[in-house]
């Protein structure tokens, strides 16, 4: 069975400052990886995934995050915030191939002006 | 917009009561997922259905059920209502390629009195 344990439950940080949100999952088998981001009164949508290839992945609005099998961890980085990236971020996991996704408890990102 | 489309948004009624709540996924998504928020327990995984079959299921209580029709329509039926079951509940839908990406709809918010 896979676990997803998101070490931060709250993480303020100024705007234009960097931002690492930390994401440790444990699992027997190949995973995808992901990160959710969920803003006020909306749903859940997809910030960025790994499923093979480079452990390195973008999103399209600057947050990127790093596979590391040996660490088991999906940190999720951001080199300068912004008031609007003000969220509940998610880390997923789910086995290759499966059909269950499993969130973490999320991490609220609270950028201040 | 996702595509995934929940109603209703909300909904209020008292302990006791029996609801339904509907999802259409995306057009051409075969698989549907019901997910429950709330404040102290998070995002739980409730259960999964595949073409109209379950899949995969997760934290469900027995009080609460599910289906997806021929058209690809789910509804979860939720029972005998509890104060604690007051929360937001999620459908998403994944394509066809099984990669792992959820696609979320708005949730409906369920509030019991």
């Amino acid at each position: 069975a896979q676990s997803v344990t998101q070490l931060d439950s709250q993480v303020p940080v100024f705007e234009e400052a960097p931002v690492e949100l930390r994401c440790n999952y444990s699992s027997s088998v190949s995973v995808y990886l992901f990160w959710y981001v969920q803003y006020p009164n909306q749903g859940l949508q997809l910030l960025l995934k790994y499923l093979s290839g480079s452990t390195l992945v973008e999103s399209i609005n600057g947050f990127e995050a790093e596979f590391n099998k040996s660490q088991t961890s999906f940190h999720l980085r951001k080199p300068s915030v912004h008031i609007s990236d003000t969220a509940e971020y998610f880390c997923a996991v789910s086995e290759t191939g499966g059909f269950k996704t499993i969130f973490g408890a999320g991490t609220r990102l609270f950028v201040k002006a | 917009d996702s595509g995934v489309t929940q109603t209703p948004k909300h909904l209020i009624t008292a302990t006791g009561q029996r609801v339904t709540l509907r999802c259409s996924p995306r057009s051409g998504d075969l698989s549907v997922y019901w997910y429950q928020q709330s404040l102290d327990q998070g995002l739980q995984f409730l259960i999964q259905y595949y073409n109209g079959e379950e899949r995969a299921k997760g934290n469900i209580l027995e009080r609460f059920s599910a289906q997806q029709f021929p058209d690809l329509h789910s509804e979860l039926n939720l029972s005998s209502l509890e104060l604690g079951d007051s929360a937001l509940y999620f459908c998403a839908s994944m394509a066809g390629s099984n990669t792992g990406e959820l696609f979320f709809g708005e949730g409906s918010r369920l509030t019991v009195l």
